[in-house]
């Protein structure tokens, strides 16, 4: 079946590293640009990270530049999401989220992975 | 980059008609397409309008979304409204190397 399924969220002190994962089955993975979407508890949506269909560009909002990258392994449908000096600001449920390949809207999300950046 | 603004809440009652507000603050708003989710709680959010006014299979006929250049903004109507219809929904646009979201509107259904 068409899904998306993160992993690798989790409790994770200020400063520390964290990688998530997201595979993608029953589509054609490498024919869509694949995003990263955050949402802190009780807020709204927050683009993060973009990869596109090779994997050979990335772009990034600024709140994460520098900090954050994303890549992808189309032999294994996976994107990533690697994530490093973790601010508590970063608390967020991530969504690994599809792009139409006709590149105008996200139609397929995941169901989330819980990062908490707490001491 | 520009910001996408709209009201924090907005309520109505079962069978009446509802219009969402979302303000682009810089740039035409018919520059590029503009897209609308839906998110209960809980859940992943869902597309409801694509590419300013289009709908995708599955939605209802009583979601419509357009866009006003004169104010530079899109709005989502919802008419017939049921209570199923209580959610969050989100404006969402895009220009090169990056995408944003407006901050979300509360719909009540009461």
């Amino acid at each position: 079946q068409v899904q998306l399924v993160e992993s690798g969220g989790g409790v994770v002190q200020p400063g520390r590293s964290l990688r998530l994962s997201c595979v993608g089955s029953g589509f054609t993975f490498s024919s869509h640009g694949m995003h990263w979407v955050r949402q802190a508890p009780g807020k709204g949506l927050e683009w993060v990270a973009t990869v596109l269909y090779g994997g050979e560009t990335q772009y990034y909002a600024d709140s994460v530049k520098g900090r954050f990258t994303i890549s992808r392994d189309n032999s294994k449908n996976t994107i990533y999401l690697q994530m490093s000096s973790l601010r508590a600001e970063d608390t967020a449920v991530y969504y690994c989220v599809r792009w139409t390949t006709t590149a105008v809207y996200y139609d397929l999300w995941g169901q989330g992975t819980l990062v908490t950046v707490s001491s | 980059n520009f910001m996408l603004t709209q009201p924090h809440s907005v309520s109505e009652s079962p069978g009446k008609t509802v219009t969402i507000s979302c303000t682009r603050s810089s740039g035409n708003i018919a520059s590029n397409y503009v897209q609308w989710y839906q998110q209960r709680p809980g859940s992943a959010p869902n597309i409801v309008i694509f590419a300013d006014n289009q709908r995708p299979s599955g939605v209802p006929y009583r979601f419509s979304g357009s866009i006003d250049s004169s104010s530079n903004s899109a709005s989502l109507t919802i008419s017939g409204l049921k209570t199923e219809d209580e959610a969050h929904y989100y404006c969402q646009s895009y220009d090169h190397a990056f995408w944003v979201f407006g901050g979300g509107t509360k719909l009540t259904v009461l």
